[in-house]
């Protein structure tokens, strides 16, 4: 079946760098590539995604980019700040089909 | 819009006993589904709907069944309940179609003693 894997699994930067979180998937059918926040005590949210048809997507200080070839996505977060820690997951998904693997999360850490 | 709605936040089970997690959605998404978390393993399928009266499993389904008679709900029955259903468990829905976002319900924590 589908395997999903991300690393790190923690991960811990001062406020104002950057922080790069990789999801590796089996599955070379998958074309949708997004990526969840979960807050405590909250379900996730999705925060960015991208299509397989597209390299690299960015929104304000997050951006996500896709390596289809080496089955690879990843989420980068510029100038992070306090409120972006919180546990990241990544949720590759394949044509013709409705389950979702989730990769295990990323606790990201942000310093004042 | 309310979004994804689940009851209740907390449930605390005696091992054997059943009990129904309830889960709703106003945003007339044809997906449904139902994970568990637990920590250090992300989010599991336990079972999913793709539309009212389709249901199928997904990679935990043993010991939960499920249901989807209308589009708006998707209730999960814990048909007896053992520790190892100690989790918390989140319903989410999506269109079937562009965007695949899924919204994720608040959660249920159940403790099974």
């Amino acid at each position: 079946g589908e395997n999903v894997e991300q690393h790190p699994s923690t991960l811990s930067v001062q406020e104002g760098d950057s922080a790069v979180i990789k999801c590796t998937y089996s599955d070379s059918a998958s074309n949708y590539f997004p990526w969840y926040k979960q807050e405590l005590g909250k379900g996730p949210q999705l925060i960015i995604d991208i299509r397989s048809n597209v390299g690299e997507k960015k929104d304000q200080r997050i951006a996500v980019t896709l390596n289809k070839t080496a089955k690879h996505f990843s989420l980068h977060i510029t100038e992070t700040q306090p409120e972006d820690s919180a546990v990241y997951f990544c949720a590759p998904r394949g044509t013709g089909g409705f389950k979702t693997i989730f990769g295990a999360g990323t606790r990201l850490f942000v310093k004042a | 819009n309310a979004g994804v709605t689940q009851t209740p936040k907390f449930q605390v089970l005696k091992t054997g006993q059943s009990m129904t997690l309830q889960c709703a959605q106003d945003m007339n998404h044809e997906y449904m589904s139902w994970y568990r978390q637990d920590p250090g393993m992300g989010l599991r399928l336990i079972h999913y709907s793709v539309g009212a009266g389709i249901t199928d499993q997904g990679e935990v389904p043993n010991g939960y069944n499920v249901s989807r008679s209308t589009t708006e709900d998707f209730p999960l029955r814990l048909l007896s309940a053992a520790p190892s259903q100690t989790s918390v468990y989140f319903c989410a829905s999506s269109y079937s179609g562009s965007p695949n976002e899924q919204y994720f319900g608040p959660g249920t924590r159940l403790t099974v003693t």
